[in-house]
């Protein structure tokens, strides 16, 4: 089965820090993703990476950044947290071939920024 | 760009009622086509998917959805609904457009009453 791991359940953040999310999929995907997901809203796409070192702007990634060092590794970095960036945060990845599209999910962080 | 929307927002059911979310999408293209449910406290898994061929789909727990071109729809059914389908449910779509990740739709919240 592929495993999707997150590396906090629950984060407390102060306004102005910077924040780390980290993920790691054991699959050897060649995709990941970083969603936000808010009631009423769905899961919207931060970033997504490709390949190592490779990444695209999603659809909201104003006030994050992400970065893939290792392929399994995935890190979306809020650079001077703010109060609306209080949400679950989901990491995803996905492989290529028939599975192409399907995509595995992590448990979710849930980030509140005071 | 492509875009799916979720019409039930928040249904409540007896037990062994039938259940049917909406959802449509807006690419006139080939599409490829998710339900995902994320169940209180757990992590989003995949409830069914579909490619192509046969438009009505079988997933997991006795859950179906109908791909109906046409209507540019993808509706979930469940013929007699448990407690322990209390859930939230995305639908998410993938059109061949280049984009590499999914969209999902706002989410409906089922709350099933015993």
């Amino acid at each position: 089965d592929v495993k999707v791991t997150q590396s906090s359940r629950y984060l407390v953040k102060r306004t102005g820090e910077k924040v780390f999310l980290e993920c790691v999929q054991d699959m050897d995907h060649e995709n990941m993703f970083w969603y936000r997901q808010d009631p009423g809203l769905g899961l919207r796409l931060i970033y997504f990476s490709y390949d190592v070192k490779m990444k695209e702007k999603g659809d909201i990634p104003e006030g994050y950044s992400v970065s893939r060092e290792k392929k399994e590794r995935f890190s979306l970095i809020l650079e001077s947290a703010s109060t609306n960036q209080t949400s679950m945060y989901l990491c995803a990845s996905r492989g290529g071939g028939r599975d192409f599209y399907e995509q595995y999910f992590g448990p979710g962080t849930r980030l509140t920024v005071t | 760009a492509q875009s799916v929307s979720q019409h039930n927002h928040h249904v409540i059911l007896s037990e062994a009622a039938s259940l049917e979310l909406g959802c449509n999408y807006s690419y006139g293209g080939t599409v490829n086509l998710f339900w995902y449910v994320q169940y209180p406290g757990q992590h989003l898994q995949l409830l069914l998917k579909y490619f192509s061929g046969d438009p009505l789909v079988k997933g997991i727990k006795g859950f179906e959805a109908e791909f109906i071109k046409s209507k540019f729809s993808f509706n979930l059914r469940k013929p007699s609904v448990q407690w322990s389908d209390t859930a939230e449910y995305f639908c998410a779509v993938n059109a061949n457009t280049g984009r590499r990740a999914l969209t999902f739709g706002s989410g409906t919240r089922l709350q099933v009453q015993p």
